[in-house]
């Protein structure tokens, strides 16, 4: 099945620091990833689309100057964190799109990063 | 703006309850209904729903949808402890987005 690997699993870092996460399918070309946010106890909020080789698309209220996305090729998307505060502290995971696959909606998710600010 | 529902919040049952966990949904250009398992990391897939009226089954779990009331049932029967986990429901529409619902917490006392 479809294989996605998201790096670091967890991470730890001071306020005002910037922190890059990776999100990669290793088995397949995915066109389209999606970045999510999960706090403590609620569910997977789609913060931005994705799409290789173009500009992400954002959800209402995702600042787009703070969470950098970049999909510079067909098997690996970036999330940067940019002048991280306690309160972006969160789960992150990323999921991915197979488009050689049947089910339009399906997603294969990635195992999230744990960001930890201090 | 798309909107899934999921009752109720949390359950607790004991071994070898049946539940019913529901969900329903409000999405523009509606494609699939999608069940989830989260335990401590990533949600992992259950099952996808597309056609109303046809039950997918997976050893104890299954799921229907109706498209024309919008909205999903999961079934669990024979509970057992392993399977206290978050189950989240997301629905499909354009753009392949998925719009998750704030998921069903459930607990299996021995």
């Amino acid at each position: 099945g479809a294989v996605v690997s998201q790096h670091p699993s967890w991470v730890i870092c001071k306020s005002g620091t910037s922190v890059k996460i990776e999100c990669r399918s290793l088995d397949f070309q995915a066109t389209t990833m999606f970045w999510y946010r999960q706090f403590p106890k609620q569910s997977l909020m789609l913060m931005a689309t994705s799409n290789e080789g173009s500009k992400a698309t954002y959800e209402q209220g995702v600042e787009k100057d703070k969470f950098l996305i970049n999909h510079a090729s067909l098997t690996l998307s970036t999330l940067t964190v940019t002048s991280a505060h306690p309160e972006d502290s969160s789960f992150y995971i990323c999921s991915a799109r197979d488009p050689g696959g049947t089910s339009y909606n399906e997603q294969f998710f990635g195992p999230g990063t744990r960001l930890t600010v201090l | 703006e798309d909107k899934v529902v999921q009752s109720p919040l949390s359950l607790v049952v004991h071994e070898g309850d049946t539940v019913t966990l529901n969900c329903s949904y409000e999405v523009t250009n509606f494609r699939s209904l999608l069940w989830y398992k989260q335990e401590k990391k990533a949600p992992t897939f259950l099952f996808m729903l597309t056609s109303s009226g046809i039950e997918k089954k997976s050893g104890r779990l299954s799921s229907i949808l109706d498209k024309k009331e919008l909205f999903s049932i999961l079934n669990i029967t024979a509970t057992q402890t392993g399977d206290s986990a978050i189950y989240l429901c997301a629905a499909g529409g354009s753009n392949y987005k998925l719009t998750f619902g704030k998921g069903t917490l459930l607990t299996v006392n021995p």
